[in-house]
């Protein structure tokens, strides 16, 4: 099993700032296969990046994912209000696909 | 716009049975591979199962596989969960997401699972 480790766990930091989110897997992730996804309280997790730096549809381009092989990188290059919220890595290259523990991005 | 209803969630004892259900349109379901999330109260997401758009190929986490069961009625556009010998570690927002080139692109709003007695 890939294990994921996010960090940091927690992002303080204010609107307009560059956010910077990292994940880093256990061994290499198959073809790439790394999704991001963005959680708020209450809500369902959404789809931000796919095959690690494919944007899913309707996301803004300030979320932008790079990364290959057993290090990616998440990039939010300019807050905005609505996307202070918990974000996860999610390999799906391999079965059993696994998860991030999750990055909590909070406004400083 | 995809839209994914999950239903069947609830409380049930210890050592009991759920069979959840996820009721898709709005998108050509036999296509695409269909998957079951769940997340426990405070924590993270833990991926459950996945089947293939034909309901032939069918994949489990480790820890669950002889308790649960995914299914798909492509004929009624309906993606099911059969849960057994559920435990309080169970307890969980069980989502249901459509699979897009493998991630989950689409997710429904969740149904709560609370095993306890």
């Amino acid at each position: 099993e890939i294990v994921l480790t996010q960090s940091p766990g927690t992002l303080s930091l204010s609107p307009g700032e560059r956010a910077t989110l990292s994940c880093r897997a256990s061994q290499s992730v198959s073809k790439n296969y790394l999704a991001w996804y963005q959680q708020k309280p209450g809500q369902a997790p959404r789809l931000l990046i796919y095959a690690a730096s494919s944007r899913a549809t309707g996301i803004p381009d300030r979320f932008s994912g790079s990364g290959s092989g057993t290090d990616f990188t998440l990039t939010i290059s300019r807050l905005e209000p609505e996307d202070f919220a918990v974000y996860y890595c999610q390999q799906y290259g391999s079965s059993p696909w696994t998860f991030g523990q999750g990055t909590k991005v909070e406004i400083k | 716009e995809v839209q994914l209803l999950e239903s069947g969630g609830g409380l049930v004892q210890p050592g009991g049975s759920l069979r959840l259900s996820c009721a898709a349109s709005r998108f050509a379901f036999s296509a695409y591979a269909m998957t079951w999330v769940r997340q426990a109260p405070g924590k993270g997401l833990e991926w459950v199962s996945s089947i293939s758009g034909s309901g032939v190929s069918t994949y489990y986490a480790d820890s669950l596989k002889g308790r649960f069961t995914i299914s798909r009625d492509n004929s009624k556009n309906t993606l099911y969960l059969q849960m057994n010998s559920l435990r309080a570690e169970d307890t969980a927002v069980y989502y249901c997401a459509k699979e897009f080139l493998g991630a989950a692109s689409d997710w429904g709003q969740g149904t709560l699972v609370t095993v306890s007695s």
